[in-house]
């Protein structure tokens, strides 16, 4: 089986643009879980769904978004970027009813300028 | 609300020697599992170790073992005879087994240098 697959793996940005991250899971998988990753804050919960709903959201301003589509791919998307949204932002996702299995992708790495 | 603490921000070890990361949490909930994650430069997350909290067992994966104290919240890794490839930065991390808030909480990380 593919593993969990991350577009673009680069990308630099303006503050003030948005961007939009996608994620493709890892066949039969229907939970998708983001994280951003900074020097500072460490690695952070963003959100969770399955399904196409969102089943858990961390604590990030609504700049934040995401969404899960029909054939379990999700993407995320942060609108009026600012220099801290500079991350790495990983994607995982995990079997049904196997809670303590998550495969993470190689995640993709924004710079904000 | 979890917390996920690890003390040590780099560890270094001899090849072929064994090293310990520690870790500490801290949760009022009683069934959780707890995980040690490597993250080698190429950032892909790998699981190396999971541990279930009503399991006393220590787990073990061949070179890599755990020493998980539930009443002290202490969940320790050892890696035995180190190799070059274990150099990474690992996290150890904590996840509700029931409740609404299922994500990882991670710990702030231990970077490991192996010494050839």
């Amino acid at each position: 089986k593919a593993g969990v697959t991350q577009t673009p793996r680069y990308l630099i940005k303006t503050r003030g643009q948005q961007v939009t991250l996608s994620c493709s899971p890892i066949s039969g998988h229907r939970s998708v879980s983001w994280y951003q990753q900074t020097p500072g804050q460490g690695l952070q919960f963003l959100f969770e769904y399955f399904s196409e709903t969102q089943r858990n959201k961390g604590n990030f301003p609504g700049r934040f978004s995401g969404r899960q589509f029909s054939n379990s791919r999700s993407e995320m998307n942060v609108s009026t970027l600012e220099l801290g949204d500079s991350a790495l932002y990983l994607c995982a996702s995990r079997p049904d009813r196997i809670p303590y299995e998550q495969y993470f992708g190689p995640g993709t790495r924004l710079t904000v300028t | 609300a979890q917390t996920v603490t690890q003390s040590q921000p780099e560890m270094s070890v001899q090849e072929a020697e064994t090293v310990t990361l520690s870790c500490t949490y801290d949760t009022s909930e009683s069934d959780y599992y707890l995980f040690w994650y490597k993250q080698p430069p190429s950032r892909q997350m790998i699981l190396v170790i999971r541990q279930e909290a009503y399991k006393q067992q220590n787990a073990t994966e061949n070179r890599f073992s755990v020493n998980f104290q539930k009443a002290a919240k202490s969940f320790s890794l050892k890696i035995s005879d180190s190799q070059l490839g274990d150099a990474a930065m690992y996290f150890c991390a904590y996840r509700s087994r029931s409740g609404s808030a299922r994500q990882l909480t991670f710990g702030s990380g231990t970077q490991l240098t192996v010494l050839p």
